[in-house]
């Protein structure tokens, strides 16, 4: 099983709790996404991995979401003081090349609930 | 700011019976669209469009995209209860440094009964 995996695969947390979720991409993948999809929507687009670099926060929905991939291969997100309103499934994906021309994989999520 | 809508929101259909799809988009910079089936879980990639009027077929299922009138739709034929999901629409921008983020629409809740 050489998948994109993700831990907890569910996570209850009071309000004002921090919490930490991981991401396991496919061995080699250069590229790491994390994504948030709330109940009833799409996915969007929190923060992009290039290896270890992270290029791309502008989707972090505030200062208390902050990510990490220190060794180009594990990905950290963090919440902060959590918020009701971070109640969410939390996406991890990652691809091998640079584009979506090369396929993202889709980890199986962690659903978070903010209590 | 990138923007994909899906239509219908909804839809419950028979087996056998054959479905289309919708996705419009706007997009600073195109580079790709994609289609994505997701169950109860992680979200499966079906196609990548880059290229108007070419047709992608797999199976019951085909997609093609129109870049003139910034739209796309996906097709199922003779649908199964297997085919019941959410299908996702994405765009891909290639501006900026970020490239493969993909700007996600709502989704079209498909219900296929036997």
């Amino acid at each position: 099983g050489a998948g994109v995996s993700q831990s907890p695969r569910y996570k209850v947390a009071k309000r004002g709790q921090d919490v930490a979720l991981r991401c396991d991409p496919i061995s080699g993948h250069v590229s790491l996404f994390w994504y948030q999809q709330a109940l009833g929507q799409g996915p969007e687009f929190l923060t992009y991995f290039q290896n270890e670099a992270q290029l791309d926060k502008s989707g972090l929905p505030s200062d208390r979401f902050f990510a990490e991939r220190p060794e180009g291969s594990v990905s950290t997100l963090k919440i902060q003081r959590t918020q009701q309103e971070d109640s969410a499934v939390y996406l991890c994906a990652s691809s091998y090349g640079l584009a979506a021309s090369y396929e993202q994989y889709f980890g199986p999520g962690t659903r978070l609930t903010v209590t | 700011e990138d923007k994909v809508v899906q239509s219908p929101l909804s839809l419950v259909v028979h087996e056998g019976d054959t479905v289309t799809l919708n996705c419009s988009y706007e997009v600073t910079n195109f580079r790709s669209l994609l289609w994505y089936k997701q169950e109860k879980k992680a979200p499966t990639f079906l196609f990548m469009l880059t290229s108007s009027g070419i047709e992608k077929k797999s199976g019951r299922l085909s997609s093609i995209l129109d870049k003139k009138e910034l739209f796309s739709i996906l097709n199922i034929t003779a649908t199964q209860t297997g085919d019941s999901a959410v299908y996702l629409c994405a765009v891909e921008d290639a501006g900026g440094t970020s490239y493969g983020k993909l700007t996600f629409g709502q989704g079209t809740i498909l219900t296929v009964h036997p």
